[in-house]
């Protein structure tokens, strides 16, 4: 069964800092693999997706992720924080036209 | 391009009642799915419209059903409302041709049930 794990709930950064955020994936299969964020009372944004044609995805804002099959791995990115990138994201693994979410990081920028 | 509509964007329901919350995709989308968001649960699957047939479906109560029209927009209801259904409801659309397509979302619709 295909399912992501997103390993930390809260992250807090100072601005300016890189981000990290951590997600790993279960899927018997090469998984289709994106990146969301949601603001604030606002629905979810794409961020990146990953389909197999690069292991290192360019997003939008500045975010990349990496696909590491090895290590069942892909995590978000970010060499420098800035004060709008605090939100809510969400690890997603697309099968059979649904998406199965993680749990969702919360991400905090200290000014 | 227009981006996903969702009406209303917030609904004030008592226990008992029904609702039903509408989605319009981006034009030329054929295929609309629908997620419940609570803090306690997170993000879930409810269903999946595609020319204007359920093609996939979540572990969720018969209560929750879902059409979908000639036009692709697509309506979600729910019957005799429980406490626990209060959540933001979204809405997704995309062309619904394989696993590696982008789903668009919309802004949700925030039911609160009293």
């Amino acid at each position: 069964a295909q399912s992501v794990t997103q390993l930390d709930s809260h992250v807090s950064v100072s601005e300016g800092t890189p981000v990290l955020l951590r997600c790993n994936y279960s899927s018997s299969y090469s998984p289709s693999l994106f990146w969301y964020v949601q603001h604030p009372n606002k629905g979810l944004q794409l961020l990146l997706k990953y389909t197999s044609a690069a292991t290192l995805v360019k997003g939008i804002n500045g975010f990349e992720a990496e696909f590491k099959k090895s290590e069942t791995s892909f995590h978000l990115t970010k060499p420098s924080a800035h004060m709008s990138d605090a939100a809510e994201y969400f690890c997603v693994v697309s099968r059979t036209y649904k998406y199965i979410f993680g749990t969702g990081t919360r991400l905090k920028v200290l000014a | 391009k227009a981006g996903v509509t969702q009406t209303p964007r917030y609904l004030i329901k008592t226990r008992g009642q029904q609702v039903t919350l509408s989605c319009s995709p981006i034009s030329g989308h054929r295929s609309v799915s629908w997620y419940q968001q609570t803090p306690g649960q997170g993000l879930q699957f409810l269903f999946e419209y595609f020319s204007e047939t359920q093609r996939n479906k979540g572990n969720f109560p018969g209560r929750f059903s879902g059409r979908q029209f000639s036009n692709s927009r697509s309506e979600m209801n729910v019957s005799t409302l429980e406490l626990g259904d209060s959540a933001l409801y979204l809405c997704a659309s995309s062309h619904g041709t394989g696993d590696q397509e982008t789903q668009y979302f919309g802004p949700g619709t925030r039911l609160l049930v009293l």
